[in-house]
Parts: structure tokens; sequence; C-alpha cells
């Protein structure tokens, strides 16, 4: 179980275009789904937090209006990289956290999108 | 933010060798997480631990949650090809914010 599926696993677009990453959980409904952006050799940096029914909050530093996450559902959110441009060239990576009574939550993680803006 | 310092950032060792890695804080966090990475896929949860002092085993892996909640290790016994990858920590604060160490890469030589 918990498993977290993402689409697509690559993607190339031209500077300007919009791309949209999808991250599915499959076998368990997540109210919250997170989504971050690796830099390669580099840690995971949280951009946002993304809760079903409700605006997603963002980081400091992650501008909103460039990085759209909508939670439509509690086994779908999606981020849409808005005018992509070279600087936004990275490996995307959303999880799902089950919640568990009274403790915290373990996270599982999607595969990854890996995005190259040319 | 919180700030996860994780040790040390790589590691060369031989087949059959033990490992051990961690992550320390200068705040406390109410979970610790570990994670392996590998190229290109996503973080995949080893071990989780939810209370101060608990030692918990996943075969050859084991992990601590520190006493004072402001650290963590992880070490791995008899490491084999396979355990190539890189490790992160995660602490886990207010019950939804998960903060991620640097990772530590480990190279196995076989």
């Amino acid at each position: 179980g918990a498993v977290v599926s993402q689409h697509p696993s690559w993607v190339i677009c031209k500077s300007g275009t919009s791309v949209k990453i999808e991250c599915r959980s499959l076998d368990f409904q997540a109210t919250t789904m997170f989504w971050y952006r690796q830099f390669p050799k580099q840690s995971l940096m949280l951009m946002a937090t993304s809760n079903e029914g409700s605006k997603a909050t963002y980081e400091q530093g992650v501008e909103k209006d460039k990085f759209l996450i909508n939670h439509a559902s509690l086994t779908l959110s999606t981020l849409t990289v808005t005018s992509a441009h070279p600087e936004d060239s990275s490996f995307y990576i959303c999880s799902a956290r089950i919640p568990t009574s009274g403790i915290s939550g373990e996270q599982f993680f999607g595969p990854g999108t890996r995005l190259t803006v040319l | 933010g919180q700030q996860l310092n994780q040790s040390p950032q790589s590691m060369f060792i031989q087949e059959g060798e033990d490992v051990s890695m961690n992550c320390t804080s200068s705040s406390i966090f109410n979970t610790w997480l570990w994670y392996k990475q590998d190229p290109g896929e996503g973080p995949v949860l080893l071990i989780a631990l939810y209370k101060a002092g608990e030692l918990t085993s996943n075969g050859r892996l084991t992990a601590q949650f520190g006493i004072t909640r402001k650290d963590s290790f992880l070490n791995i016994s008899a490491s084999i090809p396979s355990d190539v990858g890189i490790y992160f920590c995660a602490g886990v604060y207010n019950f939804n914010k998960f903060y991620f160490g640097s990772g530590t890469k480990l190279n196995v030589k076989p």
C-alpha cells in the first residue's frame, strides 16, 4: 500500500510554455500532499503544502503565481509551472501523507518528474 | 526554518562493512524518518521513529530517535552493493512540517 504516482516522469518544453504535473495517491486518500523541488546533488526543498479543497500553503520564496497547485480531490494534486524558464528546470517530487491518529503521519513520495526547459 | 545537519556527506565503504550516519538539529522534532533515494527516483521510506529513545530495525537497518529529540542515527549492517544511494533523514515538526537533511551518499565497493 501507500503508492504515489506522478505523471509525466519527464518533460521537455520550450521557454514560456506551461507544464502540468500530476500527483496521485493510488491506494489511499491523501488530505495533504506536498510538492518538493530537488536540484542535482542537493536535498529536497519543500515548495508548498497542498490541502484538499483549500488553497495551498507556499513556503517562503516560492512564487504562488508561477507554481500553481490544485488539490481538487483526495487522490489528486497538480502542480502547474507557468511560463517556464530554463531556471525552472529541476526534479519535482510530490508526496502524500497518511494521517495516523495521534502521531505524525509518514510521507510517501512519488517517483518524481524531471522538467527540462529549453 | 529548521536546520538539519546530516553527516557524513558521503561514504565509500567495502561490501560487508557496517555504516553509520546521523542527523542533528537545534530544534525538537516529533518524528524522525529515514529515506533512501536512488538516482532519478523519489525517496523511499526506510524507517519511522515516533518516540524519544525508540530503537527500530528493518532488516539490516537500525535507527534510533535520540533521547533529546534533536537527533537520530541510522546504521546499516553488512552492507551490500544495492545499498548504494542517497540516504536522507527527515524531522517532523508540529505534525505537518517536514525538514530534510542534506543527504548522505553511500558508495559500496563489491
